[in-house]
């Protein structure tokens, strides 16, 4: 039972490149999220997706798209790196209205 | 808006007890989450309050007062690992279940 994984777990880009952030979850969850975290703050919510088949925008989408492929997977595509998105990317699960979400290690990406 | 209040550093000497406070500006919700983060590490779940009072789980306990939108993590007889960032975050009442962070506080255990 791996729980969370992400991958990959850092990235340099050049600014215009595009790439992608995979997770995936073996927990059978139904909700997953997309976080940023920058240096010395806490986590914002960049997309989730409630249940297979459907997502949504959260606190700071712009420059991100998301696409949940099934129940385990949700990946989290940028399509022109910017500089301003340098951050630890952490994806999260959880079950329904359980109160406690699952977090994968992060993926550490340096836009230059 | 939406926001969370907490102190961005606390110092505190093992064996001691620290209390993380956390105030709140948001309706809402279903509780109060803490979680905690080591350095280069990811966030882990710790405690959560649904309802008011304290919820206790070893050494960690935490509080929740909706009429006052304050709630607290306390940490008992602490230990050198419990350095870390703490972060209190709440559950949005609608159908995404998603979490607002705060910016959290960092604790320091000296010896």
């Amino acid at each position: 039972n791996a729980g969370v994984t992400q991958t990959p777990k850092f990235q340099v880009l050049k600014t215009g490149q595009s790439m992608t952030l995979q997770c995936a979850q073996d927990m059978n969850h139904n909700s997953m999220y997309w976080y940023r975290q920058d240096p010395g703050m806490g986590l914002r919510l960049i997309y989730y997706s409630a249940s297979e088949g459907t997502t949504d925008k959260g606190e700071v989408p712009n420059g991100y798209n998301v696409s949940r492929l099934n129940k385990r997977e949700f990946s989290l595509r940028l399509e022109s790196a910017a500089p301003s998105q340098t951050s630890v990317y952490f994806c999260a699960s959880m079950r329904g209205s359980q109160e406690t979400q699952y977090f994968g290690p992060g993926t550490r990406l340096l836009v230059l | 808006g939406q926001s969370l209040e907490q102190p961005s550093e606390v110092t505190a000497v093992e064996g001691a007890i620290v209390q993380i406070n956390c105030t709140y500006q948001t309706s809402g919700f279903y509780g109060l989450s803490w979680y905690q983060q080591h350095d280069g590490g990811a966030p882990t779940f710790l405690s959560y309050n649904g309802l008011d009072g304290l919820e206790e789980t070893g050494r960690f306990s935490s509080f929740l007062s909706r009429s006052d939108s304050y709630g607290y993590l306390l940490l008992q007889e602490l230990q050198m690992k419990d350095s870390a960032s703490y972060f209190c975050a709440v559950t949005k009442a609608d159908s995404s279940y998603k979490l607002i962070f705060g910016s959290g506080t960092r604790l320091l255990v000296r010896p």
